[in-house]
């Protein structure tokens, strides 16, 4: 079992849906999580951080879910400029260096 | 500007022959990551590094060296490359604060194909 999945997609939605992605983790130890988005053949940007009350920014809500041991982030009212991968990122402490290890990624695509 | 710098973004080589990606951060922070992304696969970390001289295997280290002199600059070395070793390398630093994570900040990434 992968210590971080998520759904690959891709998700095809309109503009204006609203969409959301689910993603697992293994490591119950586990404290810092992630949401990182990922333009084609460009370098991850952070998207927000995922908090134990959830946590919301503009369009954006993620929300932690420990005992399930899952993360999810909600898109509202999509634009086409939110088409990108979005990667889920989670802390492994039982690891040396207390490595951050990142989902496969969910590609999303905003069609007019 | 804040930033992770990584040269070159775009190598052709010939198996066996030695090449170094160098990787700077301008942010003074301590760690300092390098991963490849493949299809299908996504991001993995090949070494990391906590500090200067201090480095440690990620989880896909074979056939990369790397090292930690000076804080700002942590290059990635393939001794001698395999066509297994084409993909796409980041680098990626960010600050430590006890066991708490910060944000990590990315390279414009290394796209490299070896032959």
């Amino acid at each position: 079992r992968k210590e971080v999945e998520q759904d690959p997609g891709p998700f095809n939605v309109p503009e204006g849906a609203t969409v959301a992605f689910n993603c697992t983790y293994s490591n119950s130890a586990s404290q810092s999580f992630f949401w990182y988005r990922q333009d084609c053949r460009k370098e991850p940007k952070l998207l927000m951080s995922v908090y134990s009350s959830g946590n919301e920014d503009g369009r954006f809500t993620a929300q932690l879910n420990r005992a399930s041991q899952y993360i999810s982030l909600l898109i509202r009212d999509s634009k086409l400029s939110d088409s990108a991968t979005y990667l889920c990122v989670v802390n492994l402490p039982i690891k040396a260096g207390n490595m951050l290890t990142f989902g496969g990624g969910t590609r999303l695509m905003v069609k007019p | 500007e804040a930033q992770v710098t990584q040269n070159p973004r775009y190598l052709i080589t010939v198996t066996g022959k030695k090449l170094t990606v160098t990787c700077s951060q301008n942010m003074n922070h301590e760690y300092m990551s390098w991963y490849r992304q493949d299809p299908g696969l996504g991001l993995r970390q090949i070494y990391y590094s906590m500090n200067v001289e201090v480095t440690d295997k990620g989880d896909v280290p074979e056939g990369y060296k790397v090292s930690r002199k000076e804080k700002r600059n942590f290059p990635l070395i393939l001794e001698s490359p395999s066509p297994n070793q084409t993909s796409l390398y980041f680098c990626a630093s960010h600050r430590l604060a006890g066991t708490s994570y910060n944000e990590q900040f990315f390279g414009p990434g290394t796209r490299l194909t070896v032959l």
